[in-house]
């Protein structure tokens, strides 16, 4: 059974500090995505990366993928109370028939 | 234009009863999904359909009937409903099976009492 194991679990932090927040696996994914998602509402896709060792950048926010596809980061920098939310990583396995998601990271920015 | 839309946003109802919850997408996509985020946030795929076919169930109990009566609809019906049951339910579609990214609906919070 493929697992993906985020970390850490709950993050608090001040306005302007910076986050890096981990999703890793023993299993190699196709690609991995990570989402946000808002109070009451659904998961909205951030970025999806599908080479090893792949970096993205999205305005504050980094991801990169790890080299083995196992594993991936997301580092936002100067964070801002708009980043509160939850964060989930999602895997698509290499048969490309499922995907896989974290169990995410909440993340509240205080002002 | 709301691109997955469920129907309803909440739902509280009774131990036994049976409910249906309604999903639509109007983006066009082949591949339609229902999964179930429990109260620590944690999403598991319950069912997938390409092009109106069962592709993914994931041991889910058979209290838990899904219908797509065409490509852009994914209704779940669940039987027999129960405490357990009880957790937000989102509906999801992607252009075609295997694509990365997924679109979700809003959810429907089910609350069985």
């Amino acid at each position: 059974t493929q697992l993906l194991e985020q970390s850490p679990q709950f993050l608090s932090i001040q306005e302007g500090e910076n986050l890096t927040v981990y999703c890793n696996s023993s299993s190699v994914f196709s690609s991995l995505q990570w989402y946000r998602q808002e109070p009451g509402e659904g998961p909205v896709l951030l970025v999806t990366v599908v080479t090893g060792g792949e970096v993205k950048k999205l305005k504050r926010l980094t991801f990169q993928f790890g080299d083995a596809r196992k594993d991936s980061s997301l580092h936002i920098t100067a964070a801002q109370p708009g980043d509160t939310g939850l964060y989930l990583c999602a895997g698509v396995d290499t048969g490309g028939f499922k995907t896989i998601f974290g169990a995410g990271t909440r993340l509240f920015v205080k002002a | 234009d709301t691109a997955v839309s469920q129907t309803p946003k909440y739902l509280v109802t009774q131990m036994g009863n049976d409910k249906s919850i309604k999903c639509e997408q109007n983006l066009g996509h082949d591949t339609m999904y229902w999964y179930k985020q429990d109260s620590k946030k944690f999403l598991k795929i319950m069912f997938s359909y390409n092009n109106k076919e069962l592709i993914i169930n994931e041991t889910v109990p058979n209290r838990f009937s899904p219908k797509s009566p065409d490509k852009a609809h994914l209704n779940l019906h669940i039987n027999s409903l129960e405490l357990g049951d009880s957790a937000v339910y989102f509906c999801a579609s992607s252009q075609v099976w295997g694509a990365n990214e997924q679109f979700f609906g809003p959810g429907t919070r089910l609350t069985v009492l």
